[in-house]
């Protein structure tokens, strides 16, 4: 099957400081990959799409310059929280879109906590 | 916006056969998906159906599909304790330019032995 992985898997900071999390598509490249955001017992909230060589696509009320989203290879995206604060302590999935079947695999997830 | 409806909670005795049933609004929807996520881990991929099936099975698992309704469903067969997790249906379509997944709230699944 395809495997994604993220690095760290769980992280803590202080406040202030920036957090970069790693996301990779192990057996298969993917031209676009997905972060999400999950707080306690909800549900997935999409932050914005990376897409390979381009910009990222940020959903709606999600701070392009706090969360930095970074796609240099097909294997690769990373996100960096900037200057993290508590509130941004969650849980972040990242998920990698395989071609040509479009199916969608996601990473075991990285919990930042902020002090 | 498109939406995706789950139930929130579905307990079963280990042995018997677990239903998790959702409906989402999208007529343009391509793939629907059924992922799994186990405390403190991410979402792992159990099933999905193209929207021209009906039905899908894969050892344990039967997905039904009704297009017409908009309703999609997991049967999960002989449950056990490890299948306790929450289950979160999915679907991507035109609205969404295929490429992104919009989500259920999940359905949490409690096996008691």
């Amino acid at each position: 099957g395809a495997v994604v992985s993220q690095h760290p898997s769980w992280v803590i900071c202080k406040s202030g400081t920036s957090v970069k999390i790693e996301c990779r598509s192990l057996d298969f490249q993917a031209t676009t990959m997905f972060w999400y955001r999950q707080f306690p017992k909800q549900s997935l909230m999409l932050m914005a799409t990376s897409n390979e060589g381009s910009k990222a696509t940020y959903e709606q009320g999600v701070e392009k310059d706090k969360f930095l989203i970074n796609h240099a290879s097909l294997t690769l995206s990373t996100l960096t929280v900037t200057s993290a604060h508590p509130e941004d302590s969650s849980f972040y999935i990242c998920s990698a879109r395989r071609t040509p079947d479009d199916l969608k695999f996601f990473g075991p997830g990285t919990r930042l906590t902020v002090l | 916006g498109e939406d995706v409806e789950q139930s929130l909670f579905l307990s079963v005795r280990e042995g018997d056969s677990s239903v998790i049933n959702c409906t989402y609004t999208d007529s343009s929807s391509t793939y629907l998906y059924w992922y799994k996520q186990e405390p403190g881990a991410g979402l792992q991929l159990l099933t999905y159906i193209f929207s021209n099936m009906d039905m899908k099975q894969d050892q344990r698992l039967t997905v039904l599909l009704n297009k017409k309704d908009k309703h999609l469903s997991l049967r999960i067969a002989d449950t056990q304790t490890g299948d306790s997790a929450i289950y979160f249906c999915a679907e991507s379509g035109r609205n969404s330019g295929y490429s992104t997944l919009t989500f259920g709230k999940g359905t949490m699944l409690l096996v008691s032995p």
